[in-house]
């Protein structure tokens, strides 16, 4: 069965520095995401992606959130100047479409530590 | 963000038995609604949903309810086995594609 991978599974980073976390959604799917899950919360949204630009993004992503999609195949989230409460799981997660019930179907993420 | 509520956080049942996860919300926006399933070191894994069109949407021995005036589903896993043992969240979405999740409740199925 197809599904979404994440690399790398584990990413630990000192403070202030850039990080990026990539994805290859399921092949046939459009619309993208990125989630996180800091340790004993809920998981939250970051931000859709479709059709190469960002169709929905929360308060959280902020101006130091950027994501990508640099070719045909990965989806990349960008942490410009990592801070200590960046530390979380993020997950990619796709969909064939969007809404309508369509599920969102998620990688197994990547452990962020911010040192 | 407290639109989505699983007030159980843990859940522990007889293996073969019916498993009960309930899950309230507020947003009454929310136009579709799914469980997942998590292991520990893997994401989330899309199990079943249901539209707010409908009241009831069965898929082997996973059943999900919803009741609109109440704002309230509910799955039902009948009958539970060991494998089943994970931690279960509600999610909401609506027209901008986001989904709303539940804190989760950890279900244990004792053999």
């Amino acid at each position: 069965e197809p599904e979404v991978t994440q690399t790398p599974s584990h990413q630990v980073t000192q403070m202030g520095q850039e990080v990026i976390l990539r994805c290859v959604p399921i092949s046939n799917h459009l619309y993208f995401y990125w989630y996180r899950q800091i340790l004993g919360q809920k998981v939250e949204f970051l931000v859709s992606f479709y059709n190469n630009e960002i169709s929905e993004k929360s308060e959280i992503f902020d101006d130091q959130f950027s994501v990508e999609r640099p070719d045909g195949s990965n989806f990349t989230l960008k942490i410009r100047s990592t801070k200590l409460e960046d530390s979380a799981m993020y997950f990619c997660a796709s969909s064939e479409q969007g809404g309508l019930g369509q599920p969102q179907h998620f990688g197994d993420g990547t452990r962020l530590s911010i040192l | 963000d407290q639109q989505v509520k699983q007030n159980s956080p843990s859940l522990s049942v007889q293996e073969g038995r019916i498993s009960i996860l309930n899950c309230d919300y507020t947003n009454s926006m929310f136009d579709y609604f799914l469980w997942y399933k998590k292991y520990p070191a893997e994401g989330p894994t899309f199990l079943i949903s249901i539209s707010s069109i409908k009241d009831k949407n069965e898929d082997g021995r996973f059943t999900v309810f919803l009741n609109k005036s109440a704002k309230h589903l509910s799955l039902h896993i009948v009958p539970s086995q060991p494998g089943d043992s994970a931690v279960y969240f509600c999610a909401a979405g609506g027209s901008d594609y986001k989904l709303s999740f539940g804190a989760g409740t950890t279900v244990t199925v004792r053999a």
